[in-house]
């Protein structure tokens, strides 16, 4: 069965902080790893694409990695601010069907 | 506006009743997918369009669900007789056939079955 899993399932962090969040997948055959940012009640939006061959890839403040190897990445936020409160879901797509995580829910206080 | 569009984006309904949910995708893509995401879940895969061909139908859609898209352009998603496990939000996606693309979701249709 294909997975995806996500961690830490949610976090709190200070605005201006730094912070990292994980993804395990063992999805194949694979296509893309995308992670995605879903505001409560909204649908989600996407932050990066990346195909086995990138390693990272940027977004404004938002970075991504990926280690096709050991099937990991990563989205690492810089110099948070309230507006990144959300769900970040880590989504990969093997031929069409996309299989996604649950999600962390990162939360920024002032 | 040019994104995927959603409609309606709140539904009450008693349980037993039907429901239709419709999605409009952004002009020209051809691939149309239908989601299902309950609270602090990801969302869970339902269907999938090519143009207006089903080539996947999730074993979550039981025979109570019925997604059509007729033209190859927008689509409904419809539920028969209700059940409260029916209640979340039903996403809408679309994107262009090249499998690189981005996949651009609708804001979501909530569906609370009461």
């Amino acid at each position: 069965k294909n997975q995806v899993e996500q961690s830490p399932q949610s976090l709190i962090i200070l605005e201006g902080k730094n912070c990292t969040l994980q993804c395990n997948y063992t999805v194949s055959p694979f296509s893309n790893l995308r992670w995605y940012k879903q505001d409560t009640g909204r649908g989600p939006v996407s932050l990066t694409i990346m195909t086995f061959s990138e390693n990272t890839k940027s977004n404004g403040r938002y970075t991504a990695t990926l280690d096709a190897d050991t099937k990991q990445s990563s989205l690492h936020i810089t110099a948070s601010q309230l507006s990144d409160s959300a769900s970040y879901i880590c989504v990969v797509r093997g031929f069409y069907k996309l299989s996604f995580g649950a999600g962390t829910t990162v939360t920024v206080r002032a | 506006d040019t994104g995927v569009s959603q409609d309606p984006r709140h539904k009450i309904t008693k349980r037993g009743q039907n429901v239709t949910f419709r999605c409009d995708p952004i002009s020209e893509h051809n691939r149309l997918y239908w989601y299902r995401q309950t609270l602090g879940q990801g969302p869970e895969f339902l269907t999938y369009f090519q143009n207006e061909a089903q080539l996947e139908k999730s074993r979550l859609l039981s025979d109570r669900f019925s997604a059509e898209r007729p033209k190859g352009s927008f689509s409904t998603l419809e539920i028969q007789r209700t059940e409260q496990g029916d209640s979340a939000m039903y996403l809408c996606a679309s994107s262009p056939y090249r499998s690189g693309n981005t996949i651009y979701f609708g804001e979501g249709s909530w569906l609370t079955v009461v």
